[in-house]
């Protein structure tokens, strides 16, 4: 069947450095996106990988591992303002269709 | 224009009640999506229109319709719906329809009573 698995919660200091894993298995596939969606908001798209490697944004950053199945988010110089719920979302290349599947997300706390 | 709008905000209904959502966006994209999302869960796909013509039904449920009148706006006619089908209803778009950049709106929230 096809699935994303991420951490449901993690914790991390102001300032510091967090990764937020996320691992899938999908029929076919096009890319790993990153989401941010604050309490009471819409999503935000953060990232988008189609190749293996790193990509970077600002203090934001998010690599992909194809042969792995494996993806992570990395956030650095963590604020409180970074304090959300983020969702790894991937399009998998169906038979017949097109699916656009994501992870149940993972609620990241900053402590001060 | 960087933004996808949606009507109503708060939209509260009874059982045997039709309503429409309603979602725009300017930027040319050419995939348009609805979405449901319940209380501290991920969204869930629900229909996809690309390029105006609907590519993905979820096996949603015939009490919601969706329909694409032209390639800025896209809605969501609903009728007979359940209390369960209460949840926030977000509409996105994306310039490619098999990129992995969505634009999402503010969404609706939609009650049913």
């Amino acid at each position: 069947g096809q699935s994303l698995e991420q951490p449901s919660e993690v914790t991390a200091v102001e300032g510091a450095i967090v990764q937020i894993n996320c691992t899938y298995q999908t029929s076919g596939f096009y890319g790993l996106s990153w989401y941010q969606q604050h309490d009471g908001g819409a999503p935000t798209f953060l990232s988008y990988n189609a190749l293996d490697g790193l990509e970077e944004t600002g203090r934001f950053s998010s690599f992909l591992s194809r042969s792995d199945s494996y993806g992570y988010l990395l956030l650095q110089e963590l604020q409180m303002k970074d304090s959300a719920s983020y969702f790894c979302a991937v399009r998998d290349r169906g038979n017949r269709d097109d699916k656009i599947i994501f992870g149940k997300g993972t609620r990241l706390h900053i402590l001060p | 224009d960087t933004e996808v709008t949606q009507t109503p905000k708060h939209l509260v209904m009874g059982m045997t009640n039709k309503k429409s959502l309603k979602c725009e966006q300017h930027m040319g994209h050419r995939a348009m999506y609805w979405y449901k999302q319940k209380a501290k869960k991920p969204p869930e796909l629900m229909f996809v229109y690309s390029y105006e013509k609907l590519s993905i039904n979820e096996s949603v449920p015939s009490r919601f319709s969706p329909e694409c009148p032209n390639s800025s706006l896209l809605n969501l006619h609903l009728h007979a719906l359940q209390p369960e089908d209460s949840a926030l209803y977000l509409c996105a778009s994306s310039q490619d329809p098999r990129g992995g950049e969505q634009f999402f709106g503010p969404g609706t929230r939609l009650t049913v009573l």
